[in-house]
């Protein structure tokens, strides 16, 4: 079964830039079924996507966070990336990468997600 | 932003209970709905999508429906395993949007 495997710094300074990125394993990230995304859940709140990315490099981002936010993917690596600069306190969360289903004629969904990571922001 | 409201925040039920979750579109979905249950330091898995299919490996105890922009998660039989936060999403336009989340409680 596919795995996705976040990694990446757990403490971040505020004004820097959060990078973390997601390893794919038993699968593969050029599928032409799938988009990659980044979804986070900040400490008794809900979850909020921020963005995706296809193996070709297509990408999709929050419009909330668009201006700070880059998704890319390497399919040598099998990895996807998220890069978040100037990053404040409002930004500490949990940080998932999850596998998004391109349905034809219905929602898209996701279906495969990692355990998450902390991200603190803090000095 | 389509706004995705869920209803009640919180529920407490037993074993062998019939429950059921409610999620209000700010706006018409048509059948671009899914539920996702996320246990405690765990990441979300998904339920059901487009309403009412089960995801692969889900009970058949939980189920889906729709009235408009009102979405309905319906648990039967609630077993143990059941307890813990359900979130529905919407992925008819962008950005996708979570509801706030029903906590599951015994």
């Amino acid at each position: 079964q596919l795995q996705l495997q976040e990694s990446g710094p757990g403490l971040v300074k505020p004004s820097e830039t959060l990078s973390l990125t997601c390893t794919v394993s038993r699968g593969s990230i050029s599928s032409s079924r799938h988009f990659w995304a980044w979804i986070r859940q900040a400490p008794v709140k809900g979850l909020e996507y921020i963005g995706s990315v296809f193996h070709n490099g297509d990408t999709y981002y929050n419009p909330s966070l668009k201006s700070r936010v880059t998704v890319s993917v390497d399919t040598f690596k099998n990895q996807f990336s998220l890069e978040l600069n100037s990053v404040t306190a409002a930004d500490t969360a949990v940080y998932y990468c999850a596998r998004r289903v391109l349905s034809v004629g219905g929602p898209d969904y996701f279906d495969e997600w990692g355990q998450g990571t902390l991200v603190t922001v803090s000095s | 932003d389509i706004q995705m409201t869920q209803s009640p925040a919180s529920l407490s039920a037993s074993v062998g209970d019939r429950v059921t979750i409610t999620c209000r579109s700010s706006q018409n979905i048509d059948n671009y709905l899914n539920w996702y249950q996320q246990k405690p330091g765990r990441a979300p898995k998904v339920l059901i999508y487009a309403v009412s299919t089960l995801q692969s490996g889900v009970p058949s105890r939980f189920s889906g429906s729709e009235s408009g922009t009102d979405f309905t998660l319906t648990i039967s039989n609630l077993q143990p395993e059941d307890f813990a936060t359900y979130y529905c999403q919407q992925s008819y336009s962008t950005p996708w949007t979570f509801g706030q989340g029903t906590k599951l409680e015994i």
